[in-house]
């Protein structure tokens, strides 16, 4: 089945900085990869998607990145705040069709953005 | 837009008796729905996938007796717990999967005393 791994598990930046996460899978028949952001004591939040046939995309301070030959994709967020802090979760699935299949995740990420 | 209603939100049960989790889907037909568990600090791990009107497809290590699920009709799926113990206190997600893609319910979280 599809492994999904990512890292870091924790990352600090300071206010204004940077942040990159970074997944790589193993099934080469993924093609939709999610990002989620999670916040204390809540259930995970869709932040930003990319599918196989796109290589990148951006939503405002978020951008994702697929390479599909190296089987890895990223989150980049830009200008972070610390609001931005929690834990982030990649996925990796096939998804084409009404049925689907079930989204893999990766471990997570605790990002950190201090004042 | 799609939504996954999911019931209760937080529950704690004594042990030994069992939890019913249900989660409807609103707005779409949920041919699929997914179940998760999250333990504390750790990622979602799939135990479960139902599709409507067959039996749920378990993933290794998940017992099929003792988390029953039901998915009846399009809208409703339910996950029970069976005589529950304290190691089953999780956080429970479903995410039900129809034509407009992933949609996630609120999560449910179990403790067992």
């Amino acid at each position: 089945g599809e492994n999904v791994e990512q890292h870091p598990s924790t990352l600090s930046v300071q206010e204004g900085d940077s942040a990159v996460i970074k997944c790589t899978y193993s099934d080469s028949a993924s093609n939709y990869f999610p990002w989620y952001k999670q916040e204390l004591g809540k259930g995970p939040q869709l932040i930003i998607d990319i599918r196989s046939n796109v290589g990148e995309k951006k939503d405002q301070r978020i951008a994702v990145t697929l390479n599909k030959t190296a089987k890895h994709f990223s989150l980049h967020i830009t200008e972070t705040q610390p609001e931005d802090s929690a834990v982030y979760f990649c996925a990796a699935s096939t998804s084409g069709s009404n049925s689907g299949y079930a989204l893999n995740f990766g471990k997570g990420t605790s990002l950190l953005v201090t004042p | 837009g799609a939504v996954v209603s999911q019931h209760p939100s937080r529950v704690i049960c004594k042990s030994g008796t069992s939890v019913k989790i249900e989660c409807r889907s609103l707005d779409f037909q949920a041919t699929t729905m997914f179940w998760y568990r999250q333990f504390p600090k750790q990622s979602l791990m799939l135990m479960a996938t139902s599709n409507e009107g067959s039996k749920a497809t378990y993933e290794q290590g998940v017992e099929k007796d003792k988390f029953l699920i039901n998915h009846a009709s399009l809208t409703l799926s339910t996950l029970t717990v069976t005589s529950a113990h304290p190691e089953d206190s999780s956080f429970y997600i479903c995410i039900g999967k129809g034509a407009g893609g992933y949609t996630f319910g609120s999560g449910t979280r179990l403790t067992v005393v």
